[in-house]
């Protein structure tokens, strides 16, 4: 299994829709971030949590929403999607006074 | 915005090559990191660099922290077709408190 899962894997929405990303991690890691992924743009910090009670907005977090309803879970949401937040969308964690991140398998969003 | 800029765009290469790619920055980076992201998957750690000067190997894989500590190299010898993806360098500004920046990416192809 995954140590860090996102769910679903791929979604279709329309526009105006709210929709919802979760990410779950049994790494144990404090830390918890969302990236967004667009061709020949890289990954852009969304919002980012260094533990439960602690939410940080990233590079681009208009249109999007955070909640870290636990250790193990973060989610993102998109309180009314359009068209130009279709995306990869990644989930990541790391551990306190590490570095290195590690992802899970990403979320594939398409907004009609 | 982005504080990485990460070249080539893209390399299309023949099975058996060395590749270099690189990362620069006009900021002092702590950490320096290389994921490779296969398609369809989530970002995976290669190599991390802690130390001005390091130079660290992961089989084909060499990676250099440089001496200004505002760049990174990845160099893969005799180049394979599972190397085929897309290569992220990513940075660390301050240890331990900031997210991870990252690159816009090097999409790697390897022709048989």
């Amino acid at each position: 299994d995954a140590d860090v899962t996102q769910t679903p894997r791929n979604r279709i929405t329309k526009t105006g829709k709210r929709i919802m990303l979760e990410c779950s991690q049994t790494k144990g890691h404090d830390r918890m971030y969302w990236y967004r992924q667009d061709p020949g743009l890289g990954l852009r910090l969304i919002y980012y949590s260094f533990d439960v009670k602690d939410i940080n907005k990233g590079e681009i977090s208009d249109g999007y929403s955070v909640s870290r309803q636990a250790q193990a879970k973060f989610s993102l949401s998109l309180e009314s999607a359009i068209p130009n937040q279709t995306a990869l969308y990644f989930c990541a964690t790391s551990e306190t006074g590490y570095t290195e991140a590690f992802f899970g398998q990403g979320t594939r969003l398409t907004v009609v | 915005g982005q504080q990485l800029n990460q070249s080539p765009q893209s390399m299309f290469i023949q099975e058996g090559e060395d590749v270099s790619m690189n990362c620069t920055s006009s900021s002092i980076f702590n950490t320096w990191l290389w994921y490779k992201q296969d398609p369809g998957e989530g970002p995976v750690l290669l190599i991390a660099l802690y130390k001005a000067g390091e130079l660290t190997s992961n089989g084909r894989l060499t990676a250099q922290f440089g001496i200004t500590r505002k760049d990174s190299f990845l160099n893969i010898s005799a180049s394979i077709p599972s190397d085929v993806g897309i290569y992220f360098c990513a940075g660390q500004r301050v240890s331990g408190n900031t997210p991870l920046v990252f690159g816009k990416g090097t999409r790697l192809s390897v022709i048989a």
